[in-house]
């Protein structure tokens, strides 16, 4: 399959400063670029969606100021936590698509950030 | 409200057998199912999806079926091999969405035992 590859794979930071995480797919162009977050034993929750060139679309419940999101070109996303908080802390997971709905999406390695 | 359900958070399988993960959903608006593998501190990998026209979509020894009037669809492995020891999410999507990602059950540890 595709490889999209997310960068870091893991981050430490202290409460109250930034961190942006890349989302980069190395062999194909996306269209479409999602970011899930998933708390320990729980599911992948859909953040975001961006697509290519335009403002990303938020889920209910998501900080769009807090979780800023930036598609700026086929082959990288970037995720910023703003302002992270210890409750920030969680495993960031983006995934890639190119083409349509039924396009299969492919995922990156995750992001384990941990705020203290 | 968890739209796509995976009631069991744990199965174990002997080794050569068949091992079944269930998943339920609620939103009847789903047209395309998919079945992730996924080890700790990693991103899911891709095993194998189905459309809801279908019923059932066969890769090696992944199988997924897909009952539309019971909301249900199951992974058969055959045989269950070590390797396969991991937590398995199914996901469901609407097309007609929108905004088109995807809905995750909470996963299924699947332990293949020697």
């Amino acid at each position: 399959g595709a490889v999209v590859s997310q960068h870091p794979s893991w981050v430490i930071c202290k409460s109250g400063t930034s961190v942006k995480i890349e989302c980069r797919s190395l062999d194909f162009q996306a269209t479409t670029m999602f970011w899930y977050r998933q708390f320990p034993k729980q599911s992948l929750m859909l953040m975001a969606t961006s697509n290519e060139g335009s403002k990303a679309t938020y889920e209910q419940g998501v900080e769009k100021d807090k979780f800023l999101i930036n598609h700026a070109s086929l082959t990288l996303s970037t995720l910023t936590v703003t302002s992270a908080h210890p409750e920030d802390s969680s495993f960031y997971i983006c995934s890639a698509r190119s083409g349509t709905v039924n396009t299969e999406a492919f995922f990156g390695q995750g992001t384990r950030l941990t705020v203290v | 409200d968890q739209q796509v359900k995976q009631n069991s958070p744990s199965l174990s399988v002997q080794e050569g057998r068949i091992s079944i993960l269930n998943c339920d959903y609620t939103n009847s608006m789903f047209d395309y199912f998919l079945w992730y593998k996924k080890y700790p501190a990693e991103g899911p990998t891709f095993l194998i999806s189905i459309s809801s026209i279908k019923d059932k979509n066969e890769d090696g020894r992944f199988t997924v079926f897909l009952n539309k009037s019971a909301k249900h669809l199951s992974l058969h492995i055959v045989p269950s091999q070590p390797g396969d020891s991991a937590v398995y999410f199914c996901a469901a999507r609407w097309s007609g969405g929108g905004a088109d990602g995807l809905t995750f059950g909470k996963g299924t540890h699947l332990i293949i035992q020697p």
